[in-house]
């Protein structure tokens, strides 16, 4: 939906290189949730992180992959050393009252992450 | 963790037909969503639903939250329909599979 913002909208990357997805929540939205969709298959969800601080991980591989929301600029998830299984969709969505609000999240349109 | 199924996985439809997509959880839901990812991979929210009834247009959606199923009614389609319909539970945001809709005209 208009209004979350998520940069690079593509991403391609050599394994063992980083890669860095940003995500501008709608503007109030203080709840950022990162998803990622593999090829031929649905939304899993990754992390969720309010303003300084992650509040879910839980899906979030254990090695490699980190995410941050600091309290100026955008969401940041951060992938190290990528290998090809990492290639896939990964969208952010935005909330602005937290998860047990009910309040509807806004997705944005996904960075397409390919590892050659 | 719960449970979320979709079915049916595949639908292909001619222009103007009328078709019901189902999302079946296997524990009571505080929140549930459905989404339409287009063919650009966009994802767009149709319905926050966690029980009753909404309609938006052609789009209506229902949700028995007691019976654990919430359904999708998509009323003389269009190519622009076209796209995987998700349903989510927002217990512990658990998407189902999709279902992969095709309009054809």
């Amino acid at each position: 939906n208009a209004g979350v913002m998520q940069n690079p909208r593509h991403l391609v990357r050599r394994r063992g290189q980083e890669a860095r997805l940003r995500c501008s929540p709608m503007k109030g939205h203080s709840h950022v949730y990162w998803y990622r969709q593999l090829p031929e298959e649905g939304l899993k969800f990754m992390v969720y992180l309010q303003k300084e601080n992650i509040i879910d991980e839980s899906g979030m591989p254990k090695e490699r992959f980190s995410a941050e929301f600091p309290k100026e600029g955008p969401s940041i998830l951060r992938i190290q050393q990528v290998v090809r299984g990492d290639s896939a969709a990964y969208f952010c969505a935005s909330q602005g009252t937290g998860f047990f609000s009910g309040e509807t999240q806004y997705f944005g349109p996904g960075t397409r992450l390919l590892v050659l | 963790g719960i449970q979320v199924e979709q079915s049916p996985p595949d639908l292909i439809l001619q222009e103007g037909a009328n078709s019901t997509l189902r999302c079946n959880f296997s524990d009571s839901v505080n929140n549930l969503q459905w989404f339409h990812q287009n063919p650009w991979g966009q994802l767009i929210n149709l319905f926050y639903i966690p029980s009753g009834t909404k309609q938006n247009g052609r789009l209506s959606a229902t949700t028995v939250a007691t019976e654990r199923y919430s359904l999708l009614y998509i009323s003389s389609s269009q190519t622009t329909d076209s796209g995987v319909y998700f349903c989510a539970a927002y217990n512990d945001m658990r998407f189902g599979a999709g279902t992969r809709l095709t309009v054809k005209p």
